[in-house]
């Protein structure tokens, strides 16, 4: 049984620090990586999408990996602000599936200024 | 503009009054999915459809139906909302590349969610 598991829970920094959000998950055996973003209440937003053949995706200040067979991928947001305050979900996408995401229970992140 | 839009974002409703939250896609997505958010327990799948006509359980279907008539809509039927269906709900559609037995993904989008009170 898939399972994906996202450390830390919680994380505050100082506005303009770079940090790393971490995700792990347990099968190897998977099709794609998505990362999102929640605001408190809301959607989600899609930040990040890796298929299993890539080993990574950038957008902007966000930078995901992923290394299949070890089962970790990492967010890094670069020179964070106030507004990247949110909760980051990671989630995959089995191969061969339903296509049924499993989600990490999340990091919620907060930028002081 | 590409999106999924969910219809009401809230609604609170008494126990045992039959409701229906729709969900509507404009990007000719095959598959759509509904999921339940909770505290603690994260994000689970309720149920799924690869096309029309094509719909299943995923995790948690107990106490819901879906149908999938138009490949853009995809509602959620309550038929007797009980309190512990007090959820924030999210409807997602996604492109499918069918393989084998199941499908392949190419990334999800998801609607704004609709807070569900039920008393």
């Amino acid at each position: 049984k898939q399972e994906v598991t996202q450390i830390p829970a919680a994380l505050s920094v100082p506005e303009g620090e770079n940090l790393v959000l971490n995700c792990s998950f347990t099968d190897s055996a998977i099709y794609n990586l998505q990362w999102f973003r929640q605001d408190p209440g809301k959607g989600l937003t899609s930040l990040l999408l890796i298929q299993s053949s890539q080993r990574e995706q950038t957008s902007g200040r966000l930078n995901a990996s992923l290394d299949k067979s070890s089962g970790r991928s990492t967010l890094y947001i670069a020179a964070s602000q106030p507004g990247d305050s949110a909760t980051y979900l990671c989630a995959v996408s089995r191969s061969g599936n339903t296509g049924k995401l499993i989600f990490g229970q999340g990091t919620t992140l907060q930028v002081k200024p | 503009e590409a999106q999924v839009t969910q219809n009401p974002r809230y609604l609170i409703t008494v126990t045992g009054k039959k409701l229906t939250v729709t969900c509507s896609q404009n990007m000719n997505h095959e598959y759509m999915s509904w999921y339940r958010q909770d505290p603690g327990l994260g994000l689970r799948q309720i149920y799924y459809s690869m096309n029309v006509e094509v719909t299943d359980k995923g995790d948690v279907p107990e106490g819901y139906k879906v149908s999938r008539k138009e490949k853009r809509n995809f509602p959620l039927i309550l038929e007797s909302p009980s309190p512990n269906q007090t959820s924030l709900y999210f409807c997602a559609s996604s492109h499918l590349k069918k393989s084998g037995t199941g499908g392949m993904n190419y990334g999800y989008t998801f609607g704004s969610g609709t807070r569900l009170t039920v008393v």
